[in-house]
């Protein structure tokens, strides 16, 4: 199985601010790679797919990069309703899995 | 609008069974594959299974198989989840997920239904 790991597990970060979430795959996932949004008591939300593809809708303060087995999405101009947590996807083969997850404060 | 509701979650015993449901509007249900995803209380997110549109292919995480069956009803535009010999284990959130054409992505999700395994 593929495993996904995510670092850091927690970062604080002030508005307007960029953060930066990295996520590494124990094989070569080229670009299968998805980043998700879930606000607490809420939904998980696509944000990013194909590894730097934004979903409709999403703002574009959000951006991904990376390919093969490291990773990141970032986020700039940092935004109160940005206070969740993110996961990333692999989905390059069964069984899909997803990372640990990053919880993101604003401070 | 896109719309997933799942249903039947509950408060079951170790070793029994239970039955959720998911009922899909919005768009052509049977055109997309469609997936169990889980999250136990305070944790991150699990794939649990995927169907295929016309039902023939599904692929289970390891740990549900030969216990999990994923269905799918395309007249009624209804997914569903039988769960035999549930285990505490299992005890979790299950979102019922549209698979985005072509690829394993997700991009829609229901509300979620509360499965507790608990004596």
């Amino acid at each position: 199985d593929i495993q996904m790991t995510q670092s850091p597990s927690s970062v604080s970060a002030s508005v307007g601010d960029r953060v930066t979430i990295t996520c590494r795959a124990t094989e070569n996932i080229r670009s299968w790679l998805a980043w998700y949004q879930q606000k607490p008591g809420k939904v998980p939300k696509l944000l990013i797919y194909a590894a730097s593809s934004l979903q409709s809708g999403v703002p574009s303060r959000f951006s991904g990069s990376g390919s093969g087995t490291e990773f990141t999405l970032s986020i700039s101009g940092l935004q109160p309703e940005d206070s969740a947590s993110y996961y990333c996807q692999q989905a390059k083969g069964f069984p899909i899995t997803f990372g640990q997850g990053t919880r993101l404060e604003i401070k | 609008e896109v719309q997933l509701v799942e249903s039947g979650g509950g408060l079951v015993q170790p070793g029994g069974s239970l039955r959720l449901s998911c009922a899909a509007s919005g768009f052509s249900f049977s055109n997309f594959w469609m997936s169990w995803v889980r999250q136990a209380p305070g944790k991150g997110l699990e794939w649990v299974a995927n169907i295929q549109q016309g039902g023939g292919e599904k692929y289970y995480v390891d740990s549900v198989k030969g216990r999990f069956t994923i269905t799918r009803d395309n007249a009624k535009n209804s997914l569903y989840l039988e769960m035999d010999g549930l285990k505490a284990e299992d005890t979790a959130v299950y979102y019922c997920a549209r698979v985005t054409i072509g690829t394993d992505y997700f991009d829609c999700w229901g509300q979620g239904t509360l499965v507790t395994v608990s004596s």
